[in-house]
């Protein structure tokens, strides 16, 4: 699992409460993701990070906000949640390999998922 | 935009028979396509990585071919085994950006 752990991993919610969750590595990899899946559309990219406070969006960002303030944590959050984002929520890390385009030369590793539910 | 593509979206097949599922993206500058297995509820488990300048890698009965220029990608899976059923996903890490962009997936249901 490559030391990856989400939590929580199961949270029900309400509309419109703020919800966080965390995905933490323990071996100092530089990259990390968030993805959400659902049926029919597959993994998803929310968010991606680089460093330490270096962010970037994904292609379904709105309405997630992320921090990385140290290198092993990387949180998404959910400012306001919807029914719509009643998802699965993984996370994920690439693990470092030299610079440059050789940075992309490793497999990247997932978590076992946040099974989030909006009610 | 990279659009990677899985057909077919479910497969059956008897135990023994070989499996051959395919991935296909429109955008050939990649660093590398990674195949994932995904159990129901359960995270994703990376079987095979292959570099974009490699024709093909191979673990145990799994052996992952890439065609960059044509953009296809194609997984073995010889004498298929009950416990092969899972979903399969292909990944590609796009030339330029950190990202990997997903299929949908193959759902593969091995009948013992």
């Amino acid at each position: 699992d490559a030391g990856i752990t989400q939590s929580p991993r199961h949270k029900v919610t309400e509309t419109g409460t703020p919800v966080t969750l965390r995905c933490h590595q323990t071996e100092n990899h530089r990259y990390m993701y968030w993805y959400r899946q659902d049926p029919g559309h597959g993994l998803r990219l929310i968010h991606y990070s680089y460093g330490v406070k270096d962010t970037d969006k994904g292609e379904v960002s709105d309405g997630y906000s992320v921090s990385r303030s140290k290198t092993e944590d990387f949180l998404l959050t959910l400012e306001s949640a919807t029914s719509s984002q009643t998802s699965v929520y993984f996370c994920a890390i690439r693990p470092n390999q030299g610079t440059g385009p050789k940075q992309m030369n490793t497999e990247a590793f997932f978590g076992q998922g946040t099974r989030l539910t909006v009610v | 935009k990279q659009e990677v593509t899985q057909i077919p979206a479910a497969l059956s097949v008897p135990e023994g028979e070989n499996l051959v599922l395919n991935c296909s993206f429109t955008d050939s500058a990649i660093y590398n396509l990674q195949w994932f297995r995904q159990d129901p509820g359960k995270g994703l488990t990376s079987l095979l990585l292959i570099q974009s300048s490699q024709r093909e890698q191979t673990s145990g009965r799994l052996n992952a071919s890439l065609d960059k220029s044509s953009g296809r990608s194609t997984l073995y899976i010889a004498a298929s085994q009950p416990g092969d059923s899972a979903t399969y996903l292909c990944a590609v890490a796009n030339y330029g950006n950190n990202r990997l962009a997903f299929g949908k997936g193959n759902q593969v249901v091995v009948i013992p």
